[in-house]
């Protein structure tokens, strides 16, 4: 079975920190992606890599960054975190351009 | 930009059957998923249509019409463990998902 592992399923952090989420996969995909998802707002892609330290935009990246040095870890960096940035942070891979593999996700509160 | 639209929630009863529909743009269309979602949960992966017609898959069906730019999910004799929210989303050009804001299926006995 697949398996996409989060670092933290709870996590509380004030306005101005830096904030790391991590996320390993254990199947050799090449493709992860970084989402965020808010109530009535569906699943918004901030970041996504299709391989080794590429990176690529989605639709919200302002505020984030992203880092992929090894093909099973995608990080997810907020350089100063913001209130608006309060949200569930799910992270995904996948082989091929099909199915996605979903970790438990991070809920990241920002005081 | 593309839209999936879905219904917001919709309450059915154990043992009926429910049918979740979701409507998309067709330019760029590269497949349509549902995934499921329980409260707390990550999503979890239930059908993918690429073709026109319907994939059964024991309790749950997804029907898919390109022409039409629309897909349902049917669940069939409804358990409370299938209350969760079921997400839409629509495989595109760039072969990435765009993702709709999900139906929260209520389950009552």
């Amino acid at each position: 079975d697949v398996k996409v592992t989060q670092s933290s399923r709870y996590l509380v952090k004030r306005t101005g920190e830096k904030v790391f989420l991590e996320c390993v996969q254990d199947m050799d995909h090449e493709n992860m992606f970084w989402y965020r998802q808010d109530p009535g707002l569906g699943l918004r892609l901030i970041y996504f890599s299709y391989d080794v330290k590429m990176k690529e935009k989605g639709d919200i990246p302002e505020g984030y960054s992203v880092s992929r040095e090894k093909k099973e870890r995608f990080s997810l960096i907020l350089e100063s975190a913001s209130t608006n940035q309060t949200s569930m942070y799910l992270c995904a891979s996948s082989l091929t351009y099909n199915e996605q593999f979903f970790g438990p996700g991070t809920r990241l509160t920002v005081l | 930009g593309q839209n999936i639209d879905q219904p917001t929630e919709m309450t059915a009863t154990e043992g009926a059957i429910v049918q979740i529909n979701c409507t998309y743009q067709t330019s760029g269309f590269n497949g349509l998923f549902w995934y499921q979602q329980h409260a707390g949960e990550a999503p979890t992966f239930l059908s993918y249509n690429v073709l026109d017609g319907l994939e059964e898959k024991g309790r749950f069906s997804s029907f898919l019409s390109r022409s039409k730019g629309y897909s349902y999910l049917l669940l069939k004799e409804l358990q409370m463990k299938d209350s969760a929210s079921y997400l839409c989303a629509q495989g595109d050009s760039n072969y990435q998902l765009i993702w709709g804001a999900g139906t929260k299926l209520i389950i009552k006995p």
